[in-house]
């Protein structure tokens, strides 16, 4: 089956500080890559950050950065300095290569940044 | 704004009625999503354009839905005979020609409530 779980479905932060979203996901396929998608209230979703899965070095982009442990299908998203404006759904994705289409998303972490 | 627009953005209709969605996709982009999204759960994927062919549709397309991308350009989602269970954000999304990587950009969605 190929699934995507976000055990957290609700995290809290304070500006400024650091925040790890959890993400794991089963596929039998050797060959993908994996994203994180942010969906802000009423906005609409937007990539934040994607990994190939034959690359062992650790995607990063500014704040935001991705710890990918393929043996254990983990890729988890650290956002660091966490501001206002990162108040939003966050959804963990794969697509297979070389071929794929269609993404498979999980059911999202809801993340609220306060000052 | 040249991103992926979508209209109407919401939706409310009776049971049984016909409703259609359009999707104007990034003018330059070959590939065609189209995903359903519940609340509380990730996009689920519906069906799949590569210029004016529906190359792919996901068992979630029942006969009651139909898509079509006349010319490769926009897109309609039609849905026949509503459901409260149809209820839910359609998202529409847009990619480039090349490796399933390419990153998949979508637009705010229709919501549809079936009372």
């Amino acid at each position: 089956a190929q699934t995507v779980t976000q055990s957290q479905p609700e995290m809290s932060v304070q500006e400024a500080e650091t925040v790890t979203l959890s993400c794991t996901y089963d596929t039998s396929e050797n060959n993908y890559y994996l994203f994180w998608y942010k969906q802000p209230p009423s906005r609409q979703m937007i990539l934040v950050i994607r990994q190939e899965a034959y690359k062992q070095q650790n995607a990063t982009e500014n704040r935001f950065s991705v710890n990918f442990q393929k043996a254990a299908k983990s890729f988890s998203l650290k956002i660091s300095d966490s501001q206002l404006g990162d108040t939003a759904m966050y959804f963990c994705a794969f697509i297979h290569l070389p071929a794929g289409t269609a993404l498979i998303f999980g059911k999202g972490t809801t993340l609220s940044v306060s000052s | 704004d040249t991103g992926v627009s979508q209209d109407p953005r919401h939706k409310i209709t009776k049971r049984g009625q016909n409703v259609t969605f359009r999707c104007d996709p990034i003018s330059e982009h070959n590939r065609l999503y189209w995903y359903r999204q519940t609340l509380g759960q990730g996009p689920e994927f519906l069906t799949y354009f590569q210029n004016e062919a529906q190359l792919e549709k996901s068992r979630l397309l029942s006969d009651r839905f139909s898509a079509e991308r006349p010319k490769g350009s926009f897109s309609t989602l039609e849905i026949q005979r509503t459901e409260q269970g149809d209820s839910a954000m359609y998202l529409c999304a847009s990619s480039t020609t090349g490796q399933a990587g390419n990153e998949q950009f979508f637009g705010p969605g229709t919501r549809l409530t079936v009372l």
